[in-house]
């Protein structure tokens, strides 16, 4: 079975500071990893996706990920927060070409200080 | 950007009411979905559709719930007789024929039942 991890429920960082969500995965086959975010009062939106093409996956808003198999994570960085980027930020598994679903985490919610 | 979108944004029923959802996929999308969040839990994957048909489902869709697409636009989520815990924000997505499993959700569809 597939599922994945977020640690920290909220994440807070100051205006122009690394943002990092952290997320670890499980899967007993080569995932499809995604990372999504949740405005306030709209759907999820697609921030990027690895598909076993590059390990280092670029999103947008200035967002990236890195797949590291002998760690399972796929955590989400970006350089310098910016006040817009507060949200909800879902990662998500999947597997296959074939597989019918996502399996989301818990969430992180990111606060931007400014 | 074609979205995907979800009727009504919010809804209030009394327990045992009946409720329908409303999405609209994304035009040329052949597999539909619907998903949901509880207040405060992760998003979890209720049931999928193509073809006309439910292609797979989770514990979750019991038999107090059934979706259809009746019209060859519209997909519908109907909840038979509400339950308090079925209070959640319910999501739709699409996604295309091919493609690494990127799902487009829609902003989703609040259901309060008191």
């Amino acid at each position: 079975a597939q599922s994945v991890t977020q640690l920290g429920s909220h994440v807070s960082v100051s205006e122009g500071a690394l943002v990092l969500l952290r997320c670890n995965y499980s899967s007993s086959v080569p995932p499809y990893l995604f990372w999504y975010v949740q405005y306030p009062n709209q759907g999820l939106q697609l921030l990027l996706k690895y598909t076993s093409a590059a390990t280092l996956v670029k999103g947008i808003n200035g967002f990236e990920a890195e797949f590291k198999k002998s760690e399972t994570s796929f955590h989400l960085t970006k350089p310098s927060a910016h006040m817009s980027d507060a949200a909800e930020y879902f990662c998500a598994v999947s597997v296959g070409t074939g597989a019918n679903n996502l399996f989301f985490g818990t969430g992180t919610r990111l606060t931007v200080i400014p | 950007e074609p979205e995907v979108t979800q009727t009504p944004s919010h809804q209030v029923t009394q327990m045992g009411q009946e409720v329908i959802l409303r999405c609209v996929p994304i035009s040329n999308h052949l597999y539909f979905y619907w998903y949901r969040q509880i207040l405060g839990q992760k998003v979890e994957f209720l049931v999928s559709f193509y073809n006309n048909e439910i292609s797979e489902k989770s514990e979750i869709f019991d038999d107090q719930f059934s979706v259809e697409r009746p019209d060859g636009s519209n997909f519908t989520l109907k909840i038979r007789s509400t339950k308090l815990e079925d209070s959640a924000m319910y999501f739709c997505a699409s996604r295309e024929d091919f493609g690494a499993n990127v799902l487009t959700f829609g902003a989703g569809s609040r259901l309060t039942v008191l």
